[in-house]
């Protein structure tokens, strides 16, 4: 059974503030990884999908990294704002086996 | 649509009863998904449909669940004689191209909000 875990669980940080959390994904037969932000109510808004080992990638303040040899993947978002609260959530794979989520709360 | 479309939003039905959610994808997406996130637990993976394939239906948690893709565009995700565990958020997703291509990026919808009572 895959196994996708992400960590923290819920994080609490002031405006500007800058954070990241992590996404622990079995290393062997990469396939890709994927990283969603989910507000209540909405639809998971499609952030990053990384393929290569090494891959990084940048979205306006939030970037990630990806190290497929030892199976994790980072986010950061620098300078976060109350808009970034959400659940951040990654998903390995092609059929996407979702990790629980690192809930993020940006307070003013 | 732009986006995925999926109805109902919210739907409450009575233990026993069957309930049908509908997906629509966004146009020209070959691939569609099923996903529910039940109270507490993570997203999980329900089915899978690209283009004229069987569906892969590997994560169906029950023969009374079971879903059909019309004319490769709307799907219907049917859960009969539906059970309290079954109350959950159920999302569907469409991509342009299927598993097979790695960047491949999935789009979702809002969600049918089922609570079973």
């Amino acid at each position: 059974i895959l196994n996708v875990e992400q960590s923290p669980q819920s994080l609490h940080v002031q405006e500007g503030d800058s954070t990241n959390f992590t996404c622990s994904f079995p290393s062997s037969n990469f396939y890709a990884l994927h990283w969603y932000r989910w507000e209540t109510a909405k639809s998971p808004e499609a952030l990053f999908v990384m393929t290569l080992n090494g891959d990084e990638k940048k979205k306006g303040r939030i970037s990630a990294t990806l190290n497929t040899k030892e199976g994790y993947s980072y986010l950061y978002i620098k300078g976060s704002q109350p808009e970034d609260s959400a659940t951040y959530l990654c998903a390995f794979g092609g059929k996407l086996i979702f990790g629980q989520g690192t809930e993020l709360s940006v307070k003013p | 649509g732009a986006g995925v479309s999926q109805s109902p939003s919210n739907k409450v039905t009575e233990k026993g009863k069957d309930v049908e959610l509908r997906c629509d994808p966004i146009s020209g997406h070959t691939a569609l998904y099923w996903y529910r996130q039940s109270l507490g637990q993570g997203l999980e993976f329900l089915i899978y449909f690209q283009g004229n394939s069987a569906p892969d239906k590997s994560g169906l948690p029950s023969d009374r669940f079971s879903a059909e893709r019309t004319g490769g565009s709307v799907s219907t995700l049917t859960i009969q004689r539906t059970q309290q565990e079954d109350s959950a958020v159920y999302l569907c997703a469409s991509s342009l191209v299927g598993t097979g291509w790695p960047g491949n990026t999935i789009y979702f919808g809002e969600g049918s909000w089922l609570t079973v009572v």
